[in-house]
């Protein structure tokens, strides 16, 4: 199994649509969780950490099921920007390590 | 904002030789990693470093590899010998540490190896 698998996509949207993506992580001793987001042969940029209450930062919303070992991200009324690629990264450590292990991303494309 | 940064953007260099990617971690920030990312692949942690020290390495960050902190704000990743496969994006990043685990990370340099 992998350690944080996604669904590649793409996700081909409307303008205004709500999109849902998930991912999956293998070590229950997970640490930390957040989703990042990537352009085209640009850096990871952070877009939320996830907490186990769950947590939304204005159109996205982000969920931590750790039972299930599940994460997802929430994307209301999608914008044209907002097409990029998603990560989902996991702390897999033990407590103190800081890695971060990425999954291979879910593309978004928002069209008009 | 303050942000990461890296230099070059872009290293094109011959199988063999020695490069040094260079960058400048938030100033705050006390611990400090590279990743790197294959092109069409995710991104792979390489080495975190913390108080003048490596504190994790990953598999591939084998003896070829090395890492620096030679003065008060710049961050460095040596590859002694590059291999073709060396080619990829690497990215520098950091992160405040105690309670904070959110890292950020630079634009990347772009290392070609011929």
């Amino acid at each position: 199994r992998k350690e944080v698998e996604q669904d590649p996509g793409p996700f081909n949207v409307p303008e205004g649509a709500t999109v849902a993506f998930n991912c999956t992580y293998s070590n229950s001793a997970s640490q930390s969780f957040f989703w990042y987001r990537q352009d085209c042969r640009k850096e990871p940029k952070l877009l939320m950490s996830v907490y186990s209450s769950g947590n939304e930062d204005g159109r996205f919303t982000a969920q931590l099921n750790r039972a299930s070992q599940y994460i997802s991200l929430l994307i209301r009324d999608s914008k044209l920007s907002d097409s990029a690629t998603y990560l989902c990264v996991v702390n897999l450590g033990d407590t103190g390590r800081r890695a971060l292990t990425f999954g291979s991303g879910t593309r978004l494309q928002v069209q008009p | 904002e303050p942000e990461v940064t890296q230099t070059p953007s872009h290293q094109v260099t011959q199988m063999g030789q020695e490069v040094i990617l260079r960058c400048v971690p938030i100033s705050n920030h006390l611990y400090f990693y590279w990743y790197r990312q294959i092109l069409g692949q995710k991104v792979e942690f390489l080495v975190s470093f913390y108080n003048n020290e490596i504190s994790e390495k990953s598999e591939i960050f084998d003896d070829q590899f090395s890492v620096e902190r030679p003065d008060g704000s710049n961050f460095t990743l040596k590859i002694r010998s590059t291999k073709l496969e060396d080619s990829a994006m690497y990215f520098c990043a950091s992160s405040e540490g105690r309670g904070a685990y959110e890292q950020y990370f630079g634009p990347g340099t772009r290392l070609t190896v011929t």
